[in-house]
């Protein structure tokens, strides 16, 4: 499956550390999310974009931010993350934010020393 | 809040049938998704209900019931391949209508 896919699959990062995870999507659809996947924990949705906009920001910390320069890209920026914050990091998108089925990327497995 | 409830694990034979349960807070409800996840991977797409009743989707058909705020995935003549953790979602009219998701149900096909 590539309909959706996320680059590096892995990251390593210090907290004094600057780095982007990158999505892309080859579904044609309008909306993309950004999801939070922590051990022993439910998946946590970060943020929803739809149509390039930003209408959800689920209370996410400023160390993350998200971009969407296009339907089809998503990047999140990271910058002075925390050890707390090593998790999967899943990209979804689907064809509207509204209603229908959400596709995911295969994650970045991100861990912060 | 729109809680999610559904067993942390489970555990079934090669070839047998395993049901999954999963309720949620029934107020605003608007469609409820199963996913599935091997370890390490995407989460994939088994199905969706909004109406209640049972959709059947080859060896996996998922049920709801709105009124009682339930639901469960049944899988049959299971394979080794199978397991995997199985992630129930609900969509609600009164959060956005954005994907809530369980914690998850790891399933554990044996021998």
């Amino acid at each position: 499956e590539t309909g959706v896919t996320q680059t590096p699959r892995h990251l390593v990062m210090g907290m004094t550390n600057k780095k982007s995870l990158k999505c892309e999507q080859h579904l044609g659809h309008n909306a993309m999310y950004w999801y939070k996947q922590s051990a022993k924990k439910p998946l946590e949705l970060m943020f929803v974009y739809s149509l390039e906009e930003r209408v959800e920001n689920n209370s996410v910390p400023s160390r993350f931010s998200p971009e969407c320069p296009n339907s089809s890209h998503l990047f999140l920026h990271l910058h002075t993350l925390q050890p707390e914050d090593s998790a999967l990091y899943l990209c979804a998108s689907s064809q509207s934010h509204h209603t229908d089925t959400q596709y995911f990327g295969p994650g970045t497995r991100l861990t912060v020393l | 809040g729109q809680n999610i409830d559904q067993p942390t694990e489970m555990t079934a034979t090669e070839g047998a049938i395993v049901q999954i349960n999963c309720t949620y807070q029934t107020s605003g409800f608007n469609g409820l998704f199963w996913y599935q996840q091997h370890a390490g991977e995407a989460p994939t797409f088994l199905s969706y209900n909004v109406l209640d009743g049972l959709e059947e989707k080859g060896r996996f058909s998922s049920f709801l019931s709105r009124s009682k705020g339930y639901s469960y995935l049944l899988l049959k003549e299971l394979q080794m391949k199978d397991s995997a953790s199985y992630l129930c979602a609900v969509r609600w009219h009164n959060a956005g209508n954005m994907l809530t998701f369980g914690g998850g149900t790891r399933l554990m096909v044996k021998p």
